[in-house]
């Protein structure tokens, strides 16, 4: 199993461009959720989804959207990138069998010039 | 609004000494979560609490949870310097539906030989 991965691993973005971060998963999971990571701040929960086609907004949703239209795949969106979403971007994966517990991709590394 | 404090935020240890993460959380939940995050890599879960009383022991780890007084600990036994890494707790929003969970802000840990 490859677990969960994210693509790409590294991106540079000029103010204004969009761009799209994909996560997969091959364990089945039914959740899953992108977070972004700044110094000193943990972790904060940008969009999930609790199956395919059902989607929610997290803790810091706005300028980013995400879509799941295949139960191993979840998408997010920057549609305008600005400064300030320059970040880790983390996505997990959780299901019942393994009470929940979040299993987390490698990150990608977003800068936005 | 679930609010979760991780202390110290930062932690300098010789080799061999004890030493104890403390991690609040401010309302009512019934799982909490240890992960561990080394530089420039992906969170790694160590530990997964999920009722009043729980114990887990790995190496020179041992997580314990106390639901009545909202409280999680990471003991740390005769610390080593491979065990330097960002140390974080995520607790279970139970108010909320998606089995989301909040991150404390992460505890540095550095130790010294």
């Amino acid at each position: 199993n490859a677990g969960v991965t994210q693509t790409p691993k590294f991106r540079v973005l000029k103010t204004g461009q969009s761009m799209t971060l994909l996560c997969a998963q091959d364990m089945n999971h039914e959740y899953m959720y992108w977070y972004r990571q700044d110094p000193g701040m943990g972790l904060r929960l940008i969009h999930y989804s609790v199956g395919e086609g059902t989607t929610a907004k997290g803790e810091v949703p706005d300028g980013y959207n995400v879509s799941r239209l295949k139960k191993q795949n979840f998408l997010l969106g920057l549609e305008s990138a600005a400064p300030s979403q320059t970040s880790v971007y983390f996505c997990a994966s959780s299901t019942v069998i393994s009470f929940y517990e979040q299993y987390f991709g490698p990150g990608t590394r977003l800068t936005v010039t | 609004e679930l609010k979760v404090e991780q202390n110290p935020l930062f932690l300098s240890m010789q080799e061999g000494k004890n030493y104890t993460i403390y991690c609040n959380y401010s309302t009512t939940s019934d799982r909490l979560y240890w992960y561990r995050q080394d530089p420039g890599k992906s969170l790694e879960s160590l530990f997964v609490l999920l009722s009043n009383g729980a114990v887990k022991q790995e190496g020179r780890l041992m997580a314990s949870l106390d639901t009545k007084a909202r409280l999680s600990t990471l003991h740390i036994t005769a610390a080593v310097h491979d065990l330097s890494a960002t140390y974080f707790c995520a607790v279970h929003d139970s108010q909320e539906y998606g089995n989301k969970l909040v991150f404390g802000a992460g505890t540095i840990l550095r130790v010294k030989s």
